[in-house]
């Protein structure tokens, strides 16, 4: 149980394009889920917090004008990078918190190379 | 604040024990645990919360000092899957129930 898949898993794309990245819970529903980054050998920075049916709350220094998080479902969240740029290449890994579990169950990441 | 992890590396043969300390300087609601391979996702181990309660694998066991606001992960016979990235999450609780701030984590190497 408590599965988070991550769609796709890898992503190349060129500066200036979008990039959608969704997460979904499969096997529970998950009233808030969680986005952060990882640049390489480094730990994980939370970005936002995802909650069904409200707006994102997003950390600081984080653009909630270019990290766009839509969290349409109990079960599904998507970060969009607008007009991505090399910068923003990175390792994206959503999370999501059972309801009244306490517990994060982390999605297998997604790797965004910029061009 | 980033919670601080010790030690930064470990390196161990088959079978030894090792304990990962974990320090926050703020009061904490939890502590999660985490293991992560080479491009992998973060891997749940354990989650211990104010007040005692623990939730997580039988064969981690970890501790939790609310008072000095602390935690210890407990590797004992370790095994080669055990090697990887070890990280501490911290969860002040309150208006920040949920958001984990991660250390800077521990490099575990299990040798044969």
């Amino acid at each position: 149980g408590a599965v988070v898949s991550q769609h796709p898993s890898r992503v190349i794309c060129k500066s200036g394009t979008s990039v959608k990245i969704e997460c979904r819970s499969l096997d529970f529903q998950a009233t808030t889920m969680f986005w952060y980054r990882q640049f390489p050998k480094q730990s994980l920075m939370l970005m936002a917090t995802s909650n069904e049916g409200s707006k994102a709350t997003y950390e600081q220094g984080v653009e909630k004008d270019k990290f766009l998080i839509n969290h349409a479902s109990l079960t599904l969240s998507t970060l969009t990078v607008t007009s991505a740029h090399p910068e923003d290449s990175s390792f994206y890994i959503c999370s999501a918190e059972a309801f009244g579990t306490d517990t994060q169950y982390f999605g297998p990441g997604t790797r965004l190379t910029v061009l | 604040q980033q919670p601080v992890q010790s030690p930064q590396a470990v390196i161990l043969r088959e079978g030894e024990d090792a304990v990962i300390n974990c320090s926050s300087s703020k009061a904490l609601y939890s502590v999660h645990w985490y293991r992560q391979k080479h491009g992998e996702a973060p891997v749940f181990l354990m989650i211990l919360l104010k007040g005692g309660e623990q939730k997580g694998h039988e064969k981690i066991s970890a501790s939790f000092n609310e008072k000095k606001q602390q935690s210890s992960l407990y590797l004992t016979a370790s095994q080669l899957s055990y090697s990887g990235t070890y990280f501490c999450g911290s969860d002040a609780g309150g208006t920040s129930y949920g958001k984990l701030t991660f250390g800077q984590g521990t490099i575990l190497t299990v040798h044969p």
